[in-house]
């Protein structure tokens, strides 16, 4: 069965910290890794990876992916209390299979 | 270019009760995916359409619960005679075809509440 593992289940950090998620994942025929983050309503889309050692970066995000030893970081600098949500990875095999996401890292950010 | 739009935002029915959730896709997104996510949980894949197709149901209990996404209007989860465990949120995504496939978008959740 296809399983998708998150760490921490929860960080607590103080304004201007970095902090770094992680994902591991075990999916047979592995496709792509996404990076979604959840406030109080629509999982937003941030980052979809698919090759090994390609780091893909937005603003103060980023994401890269190892297939080799299958797992993702998501990286945020200088964090700001917006940052505060729940960041969910998933991922997905080729044809009509769904996403499997892990449960989920909630992240505060403390002013 | 509107969102994935989702209705209504929270629900309350009485155990035996039916629930009916909206989802109308992104423009142009010919797929729709529902997941539910249950408090401290991660989303747990439901049902995954393409209009007037069901194309994979493996994550939805087989009884109760149907999917639809007709050729014209949104898709419609339907659960019938709900029970408290039903309580949770019910998330819709949606994805372009082709290659951009498996990026999906989401709308903002109906909130379940089965009194």
């Amino acid at each position: 069965e296809d399983k998708v593992v998150q760490s921490p289940l929860s960080l607590v950090v103080h304004e201007g910290d970095t902090v770094t998620l992680n994902c591991s994942y075990e999916v047979t025929n592995f496709r792509s890794l996404l990076w979604y983050k959840q406030e109080k309503k629509a999982p937003t889309f941030l980052f979809m990876l698919t090759s090994s050692g390609i780091e893909k970066k937005s603003g103060r995000l980023s994401s890269i992916l190892d297939k080799k030893e299958l797992f993702s970081i998501l990286n945020i600098t200088a964090t700001q209390t917006g940052d505060s949500a729940i960041y969910l990875c998933a991922v997905e095999a080729p044809g009509n299979t769904p996403l499997v996401f892990g449960k989920g890292t909630r992240l505060s950010v403390i002013a | 270019n509107a969102g994935v739009m989702q209705n209504p935002r929270h629900l309350v029915r009485r155990r035996g009760q039916e629930a009916r959730l909206r989802c109308s896709p992104m423009k142009g997104h010919s797929h729709v995916y529902w997941y539910r996510q249950l408090p401290e949980e991660g989303l747990k894949f439901m049902v995954y359409l393409q209009k007037e197709n069901i194309i994979d149901e493996s994550g939805m209990p087989k009884e109760r619960f149907s999917a639809e996404f007709p050729k014209e209007g949104p898709s419609i989860l339907r659960i019938q005679q709900v029970v408290r465990g039903d309580s949770a949120a019910y998330f819709c995504a949606s994805s372009p075809s082709g290659s951009a496939k498996n990026i999906q978008y989401f709308g903002a959740g109906t909130r379940l509440s089965v009194l």
